[in-house]
């Protein structure tokens, strides 16, 4: 999508492993997040990213980071990848500080844990 | 925990016909956004509506909000098979943290 891409597209690891996802926006917003997006569901929240270096745990945290040291960045680690988070993962990004702006999304990093 | 609710979750018409879809949520929001998914590609941003706004429109979507039902609805006139995809609604109640449903799958037959 126009301003957001995420790399890799896809990919395959192993369990134990660590894996970092990238998200990249020449939209100079302010805000990023990281949703996970598993079959038959809506997507949750992991982490969300208020300007560099300022990030905050979402409703499924648990077994990932972030970090965000420019503003067109936005890293995803998962820091021993389990089975469990074998799922799509989007990366989005919103302008303005009123928070009543949609979210431009990223085309998704399909991950596979094996 | 889900806020937003999708129903149906899945629904199938005619080309032509219209489509109706629900959100329900649990707390108040500051705003509620709705959004389309084709399959195996990332959401598309369809409207935004503000939690003092009853109704707006775009094309050919319609959607209102009702606050003190905790509800909102989508709807898609006169449809394509273009319009088959899933369809998302999410609430942003805390600041910028927008929760998504689990989607309502349309179908349009040509």
């Amino acid at each position: 999508d126009a301003g957001i891409t995420q790399s890799p597209r896809h990919k395959v690891t192993e369990t134990g492993t660590p894996v970092t996802l990238r998200c990249h926006q020449t939209e100079n917003h302010r805000y990023m997040y990281w949703y996970r997006q598993d079959p038959g569901h809506g997507l949750r929240l992991i982490h969300y990213s208020y300007g560099v270096k300022d990030t905050d745990k979402g409703e499924v945290s648990d077994g990932y980071s972030v970090s965000r040291s420019k503003t067109e960045d936005f890293l995803l680690t998962l820091e021993s990848a389990t089975s469990s988070q074998t799922s799509v993962y989007f990366c989005a990004i919103s302008g303005g500080d009123s928070h009543n702006y949609g979210y431009t999304f990223g085309s998704g990093t399909r991950l596979t844990v094996v | 925990s889900q806020q937003g609710e999708e129903d149906p979750q899945a629904l199938s018409i005619q080309e032509g016909e219209n489509a109706t879809m629900n959100c329900s949520y649990k707390t108040s929001i500051n705003n509620l956004q709705w959004y389309r998914q084709n399959s195996g590609r990332g959401l598309v941003h369809l409207i935004l509506i503000r939690s003092n706004e009853r109704e707006k429109h775009s094309g050919r979507l319609r959607v209102t909000l009702d606050t003190s039902k905790k509800s909102s609805s989508l709807l898609i006139t006169a449809s394509r098979a273009a319009d088959t995809a899933s369809y998302f609604c999410a609430t942003d109640a805390n600041a910028g943290k927008s929760t998504f449903g689990d989607g309502t799958t349309l179908t349009v037959k040509p």
